[in-house]
């Protein structure tokens, strides 16, 4: 059974101090691994889609990287509007038509 | 280009009863798919559809149904609500059969079953 864990579970950072959240996954076939943003009250918004290890994708603040067992979203200098909860998900090559998420890493950015 | 939308954004129900949510996909997509999202944890797959078929299924109960209309608008129907199923319940809508994974959701209707 696909798994996803994101860690840590919240996050709290001051205004320009860069991290990383970690996504760790186990999957019989992996067909692309994504990012996505949850800001409260709303659905999920498209990050990233990352397809093979050593891939690395890049969006403002955001880069996202991937190895065969873990995924990193990587955010340098961030800013209050970053705060948001960031969700990791797996595509499996069978059963495609399905994504598998993580519970999420809530980060809040203080000024 | 118009987005997901849900309706009805707030509901409250009863153990026992029935409820049907509803979605709008975006402009041009023919996917639809469902989540459960409890709070504070990751949305969970319950159903796709693909041109008014049902095309995959998550760990749900068949009290958990669904519709696609020719317009590729959908429906979500959970019948015999149980206090478990307080949730949001996510649409999202996709371009084709072939998921890129980059799904575009609504906002969600939150259902509170008392």
């Amino acid at each position: 059974e696909d798994q996803v864990t994101q860690s840590p579970e919240a996050l709290r950072l001051q205004e320009g101090e860069s991290s990383s959240l970690n996504c760790s996954y186990t999957v019989s076939g992996l067909r692309g691994l994504f990012w996505y943003r949850q800001d409260p009250g709303k659905g999920p918004e498209f990050l990233f889609t990352l397809y093979s290890a050593g891939e690395e994708k890049e969006k403002e603040r955001l880069k996202a990287t991937l190895t065969k067992k873990e995924s990193f979203l990587h955010i340098t200098a961030p800013k209050p509007e970053d705060s948001a909860t960031y969700l990791c998900a797996v595509q499996n090559i069978q059963g495609a038509q399905k994504l598998v998420f993580g519970q999420g890493t809530r980060l809040t950015i203080n000024p | 280009e118009t987005g997901v939308t849900q309706s009805p954004t707030h509901l409250i129900k009863t153990r026992g009863q029935q409820v049907t949510l509803r979605c709008s996909s975006q402009s041009g997509h023919n996917t639809v798919s469902w989540y459960q999202q409890a709070l504070g944890q990751g949305p969970q797959f319950i159903f796709q559809y693909y041109r008014e078929e049902e095309n995959g299924r998550g760990n749900f109960p068949p009290r958990f149904s669904g519709l696609q209309f020719p317009n590729y608008s959908s429906e979500l129907n959970v019948n015999a609500l149980e206090l478990d199923d307080s949730a949001l319940y996510l649409c999202a809508s996709s371009l084709g059969l072939a998921v890129t994974g980059e799904l575009f959701f609504g906002e969600g209707s939150r259902l509170t079953v008392l």
